[in-house]
């Protein structure tokens, strides 16, 4: 079975500054990844995702994820947060074959930007 | 916006009633998932289903149900409601491949 863990429960970062969220998952064959945002009082909207080919995937709002096999990591960047990126980061992890193409995510990091 | 609606936007009923709620997919979309988001259990899949028959199941309780429909909407039958069903549901489409999953908003449901 797949899971994902997201060892920061919370991260503060400065305005400007750079971001990385760590995500690390469990599967036995080529995972499917994903990163969704969810604001306070809002869905889940599609960051990025990676299924294969270049390990860097670009995303929207500036995001960036990289997957790293030998480390089953798939974390997120961005060189300078702004104030509306505050919001719970969740990195999910599916098998996408029929049958099991749920996703299993993780508990989340939530984002708080300071001035 | 994902494309994906969900209605109500909000629920608040009391412990032993039954809900309904509803998702209407992206168009064209064939597969609709639904999810609960709870403070002790995050992000959690119940059911899945495609194209109207039932096609994976997850952590999903005897008193909730669900079913799609001919036109491709969706609707989960929360019933016998305890006080720990509190939390948001979401709803998710995705298209033949299933590759990607588009969230809708929730429903956020508080049962007193």
């Amino acid at each position: 079975a797949q899971s994902v863990t997201q060892p920061d429960i919370h991260i503060t970062v400065s305005e400007g500054a750079s971001l990385e969220l760590r995500c690390n998952y469990s599967y036995g064959a080529t995972p499917y990844l994903f990163w969704y945002v969810q604001s306070p009082g809002q869905g889940l909207q599609l960051l990025l995702k990676y299924f294969s080919g270049d390990t860097l995937v670009q995303g929207i709002k500036g995001f960036e994820a990289e997957f790293k096999r030998s480390q089953s990591s798939f974390n997120l960047r961005k060189p300078s947060v702004h104030w509306s990126d505050a919001a719970e980061y969740f990195c999910a992890v599916a098998a996408i074959f029929f049958g099991n193409e749920k996703l299993t995510f993780g508990t989340g990091t939530r984002l708080t930007i300071i001035p | 916006d994902s494309g994906v609606t969900q209605t109500p936007k909000h629920l608040i009923t009391a412990t032993g009633q039954r809900v309904t709620l509803r998702c209407s997919p992206r168009s064209g979309d064939l597969s609709v998932y639904w999810y609960q988001q709870s403070l002790d259990q995050g992000l959690q899949f119940l059911i899945q289903y495609y194209n109207g028959e039932e096609r994976a199941k997850g952590n999903i309780l005897e008193r909730f149900s669900a079913q799609q429909f001919p036109d491709l909407h969706s609707e989960l039958n929360l019933s016998s409601l305890e006080l720990g069903d509190s939390a948001l549901y979401f709803c998710a489409s995705s298209d033949d491949r299933g590759e990607t999953q588009y969230f809708g908003p929730g429903t956020r449901l508080l049962v007193l």
